[in-house]
This record gives structure tokens, C-alpha cells and sequence, in this order.
């Protein structure tokens, strides 16, 4: 199994800035992904980030938005831009190795507040 | 579109009795199957996975695969307190390295 740190855990941010949340996995992982969940509801997917290249964005979300890196195979970056209250949310990173029969990881989530 | 569906409940249960979830999934090329524990304001655990059709046991959890239905479930036998959570069932298509999560059944165990 993985173990995947994220952080920062929680935050209250102002609307109109960033934020930027880490996520590191204590192995090499093929696949991460950045999730987002409304209180009550069921996990939705922002994008892949794909290590050395663009991250793929689910409909609805967009690179300007919601920025990600991934510079190797253990650690990603999404950041949340010019944000607004629409934007609180519990942001979620996960990783799956390669192959078929692998499970999904995740991290321990950030509770996001925007005022 | 692939798509997992599950009740959203809640499902109550009373202390003891024996808890039933269940997931039905689009993909016929599925794979792979898991279900999540989420409490919350936790993130999702991984409780069972089942590749083959059939029942898996694991403690008090049972996975049951029924490919040809397109179903799998999972029973929770002596329910607690302790198990009122959100279970996601979770699905590995064939081709796509994406799972796709059902929307998550709330379980709540009354003493």
C-alpha cells in the first residue's frame, strides 16, 4: 500500500487568492489524481496529473483554475485560484499504481474554507 | 458514460444485525472492485476488493461479485456503532486507469 501525506489539512482563505495544496506519496505511484467533495456528497474528479505534462481536467474544470503540477512520480500540486465561497470544498489527492487489479490511495483530504 | 450506482440511503440497521450494500456498474469490462469506508470528515479507506466472481470474507466483511448481473455488494455481519460511515464502491474499467466511485451509501448502526 501507499501512504500519501497531503497538507496542509486545513485552511481559511480570503476570496481572490490562491492556495496551493501538496501531496506526496511514499512511493513511486503511475497515477495521482485531485478530487474535490461538497460536504455530504460523493467524490468528484478534477483532472489526472500526468507526471512531465499537462494534467488531463474532467468537464467543468480548467487548467487556469485549478493549476497542477507534477514534476515526478511521487508528488503533485493543485492549486486553487482566485478564489470564491463557491470554492469551499474538501480537496482530495489520490494515488493508484499501474495495473488492473490496484487499489486507489488517498490522502487525508483539505478542509478548504473561502470567506 | 461509465457509471456506478448506489443507493444513497441512509441505511439503518439496528446493533448486531447484518448490514447489505450494493453496487451496480455499467462497465461489462470491468475488472476490479473495492469498497471504501469514508466517516465523516475523513477520507475514504480501502475495506475489500474483489476481482473474481463469487463471495470474499474478510472478518465481519463479505464481498460478493456477480459479473454477469453487473452487481457486487458488500454485507457487514454484527453491525456497530463504530460502522456508521459512507461506503463507496469503487470500479476499475477495462482500458481506463480512472476508477469510478458510486455516489456512496450512508450506513447508520442504532445501538
Amino acid at each position: 500500500s501507499a501512504v500519501i501525506s497531503q497538507k496542509p489539512s486545513r485552511d481559511i482563505c480570503q476570496r481572490g487568492t490562491s492556495l496551493t495544496i501538496q501531496c506526496q506519496v511514499d512511493s513511486q505511484v503511475t497515477m495521482m489524481f485531485w478530487y474535490r467533495q461538497q460536504p455530504g456528497q460523493s467524490l468528484t474528479l478534477i483532472a489526472t496529473a500526468n507526471q512531465g505534462s499537462e494534467a488531463t481536467y474532467e468537464s467543468g474544470f480548467v487548467i487556469d483554475k485549478f493549476p497542477i503540477s507534477r514534476p515526478n512520480l511521487t508528488f503533485s500540486t493543485l492549486t486553487v485560484s482566485n478564489m470564491s465561497p463557491e470554492d469551499s470544498s474538501i480537496y482530495l489527492c489520490s494515488a493508484r499504481p499501474a495495473g488492473e487489479y490496484t487499489e486507489a490511495f488517498f490522502g487525508q483530504g483539505t478542509r478548504l474554507t473561502v470567506v | 458514460q461509465k457509471e456506478v450506482e448506489q443507493n444513497s440511503g441512509p441505511l439503518s440497521v439496528p446493533e448486531g444485525a447484518i448490514a447489505s450494500l450494493n453496487c451496480t456498474y455499467s462497465d461489462r469490462g470491468s475488472q476490479s472492485f473495492f469498497w471504501y469506508r469514508q466517516y465523516s470528515g475523513k477520507s475514504p479507506e480501502l475495506i475489500m476488493f474483489i476481482y473474481s466472481n463469487g463471495d470474499k470474507e474478510d472478518g465481519r466483511f463479505t464481498a460478493q461479485l456477480n459479473k454477469a448481473s453487473q452487481y457486487v455488494s458488500l454485507l457487514i455481519r454484527d453491525s456497530q456503532p463504530s460502522d456508521s460511515a459512507t461506503y463507496l464502491c469503487a470500479v476499475n474499467s477495462g482500458g481506463s486507469y480512472i476508477p469510478t466511485f458510486g455516489r456512496g451509501t450512508s450506513l447508520i448502526v442504532h445501538p
